[in-house]
């Protein structure tokens, strides 16, 4: 069975703090995504790999940066929390772009950050 | 950029009537994919379409895909409570995916 894990389902953390937030897959799937949800906003997508150490700016990727060190792991970095950032945050995985079609995406739990 | 324009943004039925929402982008789009996100939990992949004019049902649920391929709707006859939720249509860009902004369904017992 299909299984992207995160970290944490809730944090709360502290303006100008740095937060990790990881997301583990086990299902062998070379393109991982982070995304961030808001209420009337849909999915925004911030980073997102398509190989190991390999990373691509999404469509809001100012304060965040993104570590891929191994191919079922991808973690996102707030380097300076900022309130801002208080949202809920979503991992995706899925297999590479095929000829005529994308694969879907599975994604992980959440984490919901508050950033006081 | 691409953009996904998805209407609309809240609904609230009576249990038994049907719902639907749209998604339209402005560009021929290869493909659809819609996803349901219940209260609380993660996007759940429900289906997707990738020729000119499908249809799929999948038990109540209808999914369409345009005869231009820059539109599509799904359609949930005789909702119950437990269709409540948001549901967002995704398309395809190199690499990544654009999401819809989501319509979210409330169905009143």
């Amino acid at each position: 069975d299909v299984k992207v894990t995160q970290s944490s389902r809730y944090l709360v953390k502290r303006t100008g703090e740095k937060v990790f937030l990881e997301c583990v897959q086990d299902m062998d799937h070379e393109n991982m995504f982070w995304y961030r949800q808001d209420p009337g906003l849909g999915l925004r997508l911030i980073y997102f790999s398509y190989d190991v150490k390999m990373k691509e700016k999404g469509d809001i990727p100012e304060g965040y940066s993104v570590s891929r060190e191994k191919k079922e792991r991808f973690s996102l970095i707030l380097e300076s929390a900022s309130t801002n950032q208080t949202s809920m945050y979503l991992c995706a995985s899925s297999l590479p772009q095929g000829a005529a079609f994308q694969e879907t995406q599975y994604f992980g739990p959440g984490t919901r950050l508050l950033v006081l | 950029g691409q953009q996904v324009m998805q209407i609309p943004q809240y609904q609230h039925v009576q249990e038994g009537e049907d719902f639907t929402t749209y998604c339209n982008s402005s560009t021929t789009l290869s493909n659809i994919q819609w996803y349901k996100q219940r209260p609380g939990g993660h996007p759940v992949f429900l289906i997707q379409l990738v020729k000119s004019g499908e249809v799929k049902k999948q038990k109540r649920l209808t999914f369409q895909f345009g005869e231009a391929k820059k539109n599509s709707s799904l359609h949930i006859t005789a909702t119950q409570t437990t269709d409540v939720g948001t549901y967002f249509c995704a398309v395809s860009g190199t690499y990544k995916y654009i999401f819809g902004t989501g319509t979210r369904l409330k169905v009143l017992a």
